[in-house]
């Protein structure tokens, strides 16, 4: 079954950096882009942009521009987010999630969702 | 970006309702419109893709409709498990985003 198991909840002090991994299985991973979702405290979903598994290329929302870095390692079907600079603002819970284009007639659709990273940015 | 509008922000209902929540874009989208439920604590699950396109696995009470700028997602008979925040997204165009969403709590 398709699983997205990602690491777990982080505490940081600002301005420090934090790399949230998104473990992948039960699928072939370079078929399906990586979508990355941000959920503040108590409030709704933002997209933050999505990368390519096939190609690599990234493209960030506007608003995670700059410190924000998703990357790759197809050799272990994970995907990553990296933070940096961080700032109290930052706290959420980040999510990444798979674009079933394919399967939902040829239109973007997050069908699979890891468990989501807290992030927590407190001095 | 499009902007989605959900209506209304919450809502109180009883089981063996029937509830409809709606979804309204800055722009026309054709059905390019999905539908998530998110309980507390867990991540958003995907219930209805193009507009009105039922997941595998989503019990078939859930339903949707809707085309252009005007989209609904209706729930049958309101079950206990149901009681959550439902979000539309569209993804006609990027970014694709996603309406404030809806909470369903029990009256």
């Amino acid at each position: 079954q398709v699983q997205l198991v990602q690491s777990g909840s982080e505490l940081k002090k600002p301005g420090a950096s934090v790399k949230v991994s998104c473990k992948t299985s039960g699928y072939t991973f370079t078929t399906y882009a990586m979508n990355w979702v941000r959920q503040a405290p108590g409030q709704g979903l933002e997209w933050m942009g999505w990368i390519s598994i096939s190609t690599g290329n990234p493209t960030y929302a506007q608003g995670f521009t700059g410190r924000f870095v998703f990357s790759l390692d197809t050799s272990i079907s994970t995907a990553y987010l990296q933070i940096t600079s961080l700032k109290a603002e930052d706290t959420a819970v980040y999510y990444c999630t798979r674009d079933a284009y394919r399967d939902c007639s040829s239109s973007t659709c997050f069908d699979y969702w890891g468990q989501g990273t807290l992030v927590t940015v407190s001095s | 970006d499009i902007q989605m509008t959900q209506s209304p922000s919450s809502l109180s209902a009883s089981v063996g309702d029937r509830v409809t929540i709606t979804c309204r874009a800055s722009h026309s989208i054709s059905t390019h419109l999905n539908w998530y439920q998110q309980k507390p604590g867990k991540a958003p699950d995907l219930l209805i893709y193009v507009a009105s396109s039922l997941q595998s696995g989503v019990p078939s009470r859930f339903s949707g409709s809707g085309s252009g700028a005007d989209f609904t997602l209706t729930i049958s008979s309101l079950q206990p498990e149901d009681f959550a925040t439902y979000y539309c997204q569209q993804t006609y165009s990027a970014p694709p985003t996603f309406g404030g969403g809806t909470k369903v709590e029990i009256k």
